[in-house]
């Protein structure tokens, strides 16, 4: 079956503006988590979903950053006002349900966000 | 705070050889821990947990909570294991996200 998928694998914007990011989830996994990757860096924590409601959004960097997944299965990453060091690959994973001793989260491609 | 170092950016060794990978973590509680890997334009993908015990691929990782580390070995290195490598942890008691290291690229030469 398919795996996450992510659009677009490219995004370049510019300074200021607004962009979306989508997360398509593998079918019939309950939890999804966004993470951003700086280059040199491994994969940093961002937002985690259990359903529609967002379980832990302690990793979102300020308020710029927002994520909805209003139907429990596809997932928007929201980035206002975008900034120069805003740019990194952003990842999507999913796993059947959340919990530390649970699932293997299944990661996506990701989308590589470029601010210029 | 819970943190992972890999202590190592860059790693090559000879295809036969042993391979060592270091992974040390920082938490308090009881961890859970993990290694992922991602080949050359791949995605980011689960090589093995510590709470399952497998081998995959030839490679194992112990969990030593006294040394607080998680190495991953496998005894003699393909060139197909070329890849970044990235150690990870997940907290116990209902935190789901994983923390990760910075990940450390092993270069198997032929």
């Amino acid at each position: 079956g398919a795996g996450v998928s992510q659009t677009p694998s490219n995004k370049v914007t510019e300074k200021g503006k607004y962009v979306e990011l989508r997360c398509d989830p593998i079918s019939g996994h309950t939890a999804l988590y966004w993470y951003r990757q700086s280059l040199g860096q491994g994969p940093e924590f961002l937002i985690y979903f259990q359903g529609t409601g967002a379980a832990d959004d302690s990793g979102l960097p300020n308020d710029r950053f927002f994520a909805v997944r209003p139907e429990g299965s596809v997932s928007t990453l929201k980035i206002q006002r975008t900034e120069r060091g805003d740019s990194a690959v952003y990842l999507c994973a999913s796993s059947l349900r959340g919990g530390w001793s649970s699932n293997e989260q299944f990661f996506g491609p990701g989308t590589r966000l470029t601010v210029l | 705070a819970q943190r992972v170092t890999q202590p190592e950016k860059l790693l090559s060794v000879f295809k036969g050889a042993p391979v060592e990978l270091k992974c040390n973590y920082s938490y308090s509680g009881s961890p859970e821990l993990f290694w992922y890997v991602q080949y050359s334009r791949q995605r980011l993908q689960l090589l093995l947990r510590h709470i399952s015990r497998e081998s995959i691929k030839g490679f194992t990782a112990d969990l030593n909570k006294g040394e607080t580390s998680f190495h991953l070995k496998k005894p003699f290195a393909q060139e197909e294991d070329s890849a970044m490598y990235y150690c990870a942890l997940a907290a116990q008691g209902g935190s789901e996200k994983l923390v990760f290291g910075k990940g450390t690229k092993l270069t198997v030469n032929p």
